[in-house]
């Protein structure tokens, strides 16, 4: 099965960055998502790893260490419209589809 | 290029009632995947349908039952309800779903979903 812990809220500063941590135990895998959620809204894609290191797409960077079974999240000069939650997610090997989902991390920015 | 549509948005129910809820993928694509999101437990898995078949299933009771038409419109039905089946039910479509090649690397596109509240 799977498992993903990521911290339930997280409060950071407009301006500042924030790094929002995503444990996972997989019975197999192939690669970790973020999305981002906004309040009432469907979660959108931000970012996919398959291998070890930083992926980095403007503000937004994900790093993952596949041995370790983690990854996080890096919003960089934070602002006001980043407040949402966002949540991690793990494809498993042979089942893209069945990508099983953190209960996501709610970020509020504040001025 | 359409999104991915889905309807009603909002709807409210009785415990013992069913319903049912559409989405429309995103024009071409053939994969259907349906989330139901709660508070308390996030995003889970319902299942997936790829050209009229369920490939995937999520560890849901037998109420919740879903298919897939030739046009790739799915529906999703979900019987005698519960009042823990008050969530957001959302239907994606796999971003890689581009017909022949198909190569799904699991990043999905979602639609706005549908509320459902069970009194």
């Amino acid at each position: 099965g799977q498992n993903i812990d990521q911290p339930t809220e997280m409060t950071a500063t407009e301006g500042a960055i924030v790094q929002i941590n995503c444990t996972y135990q997989t019975s197999g895998f192939n690669g970790l998502f973020w999305y981002q959620q906004h309040a009432g809204e469907a979660p959108t894609f931000l970012s996919y790893n398959v291998l070890d290191g930083l992926e980095e797409k403007g503000r937004f960077s994900s790093f993952l260490s596949r041995s370790k079974g983690y990854s996080y999240l890096l919003l960089k000069e934070l602002q006001m419209k980043d407040s949402a939650s966002y949540l991690c997610a793990v494809s498993p090997s042979g089942g893209y589809q069945k990508v099983t989902f953190g209960i996501g991390t709610k970020l509020q920015v504040i001025p | 290029k359409a999104g991915v549509t889905q309807t009603p948005r909002y709807l409210i129910k009785t415990r013992g009632q069913q319903v049912t809820l559409s989405c429309s993928p995103i024009s071409g694509h053939r994969s259907v995947s349906w989330y139901q999101q709660t508070p308390g437990q996030g995003l889970q898995f319902l299942f997936e349908y790829f050209s009229e078949t369920q490939r995937n299933k999520g560890n849901f009771p037998g109420r919740f039952s879903g298919r897939q038409f030739s046009n790739s419109r799915s529906e999703m039905n979900v019987s005698t309800l519960e009042l823990g089946d008050s969530a957001l039910y959302l239907c994606a479509s796999p971003i890689g779903d581009r017909g022949p090649n198909f190569v799904n690397t699991g990043e999905l596109f979602f639609g706005e979903g549908s509320r459902l509240t069970v009194l």
